[in-house]
């Protein structure tokens, strides 16, 4: 069956970075593109951007460019998203999440979420 | 940049229908997906290309859009649909969120 497993949670000071990992089993990895989605604390979901599955290509959510980097390892089925200069904004709840080629490209399976706190 | 719109709460009684609610503008021209999430839990896709249910996902959803909005309708609502329900649209290459929905089952 299809999983998609996140690393652990993150505790970030104001200004660093963190990357998250994603790993895939149970469906072929380089066919499917991989999405990353966060939530804040009691807030609604936000996109944040994707990498294709077919050409690697990345896109970004016009609010997280120049600060996210989408990348994969196909050869291992994992997905990273890197978050840079981060702020007490970021602390939400990241999710990686695959898309189906069907209408709207929606998400059909979502990791388990990975929590980033930023706190100085 | 594009944006849809949901009510933030809905409720409803035990065995009844439940509707909610997704707005944007000539949202009908584009696909909609529905999301449900449960404390604590990643979101589940209940509803995708405006009408289809996933495999696993009960009868009782279904999803509807034209013109300006899209409905989520939940028939012969059990205590177990208790949840915040996300549409989702895409534009350009963007997957746009609404605000999310508590549907409160009393």
């Amino acid at each position: 069956q299809v999983r998609l497993v996140q690393s652990g949670a993150e505790v970030k000071k104001p200004g660093a970075s963190v990357k998250v990992s994603c790993k895939a089993s149970g469906y072929t990895f380089s066919s499917f593109a991989m999405h990353w989605v966060r939530q804040a604390p009691g807030q609604r979901l936000e996109w944040m951007g994707w990498i294709s599955g077919v050409d690697g290509n990345s896109k970004y959510s016009e609010k997280f460019q120049g600060r996210v980097t989408i990348t994969r390892d196909t050869s291992a089925s994992i997905g990273y998203m890197e978050l840079s200069s981060l702020r007490s904004e970021d602390t939400a709840v990241y999710y990686c999440a695959k898309s189906i080629a069907a209408g709207g490209r929606p998400l059909d399976y979502w990791g388990q979420g990975t929590l980033v706190t930023v706190s100085s | 940049s594009y944006e849809v719109t949901q009510p933030p709460s809905v409720s409803v009684s035990p065995g009844q229908t439940a509707s909610i609610t997704c707005s944007g503008d000539k949202l009908g021209h584009k696909y909609v997906s529905w999301y449900q999430q449960k404390p604590g839990q990643s979101p589940v896709l209940v509803i995708y290309q405006n009408t289809k249910r996933p495999s696993g996902i009960p009868e009782r959803f279904s999803g509807s859009n034209s013109g300006n909005t899209a409905t989520l309708t939940i028939s012969g609502t059990q205590a177990m649909d208790e949840a915040d329900y996300y549409c989702q649209a895409w534009d350009s290459s963007n997957w746009v969120f609404g605000g999310g929905t508590k549907l409160t089952v009393l």
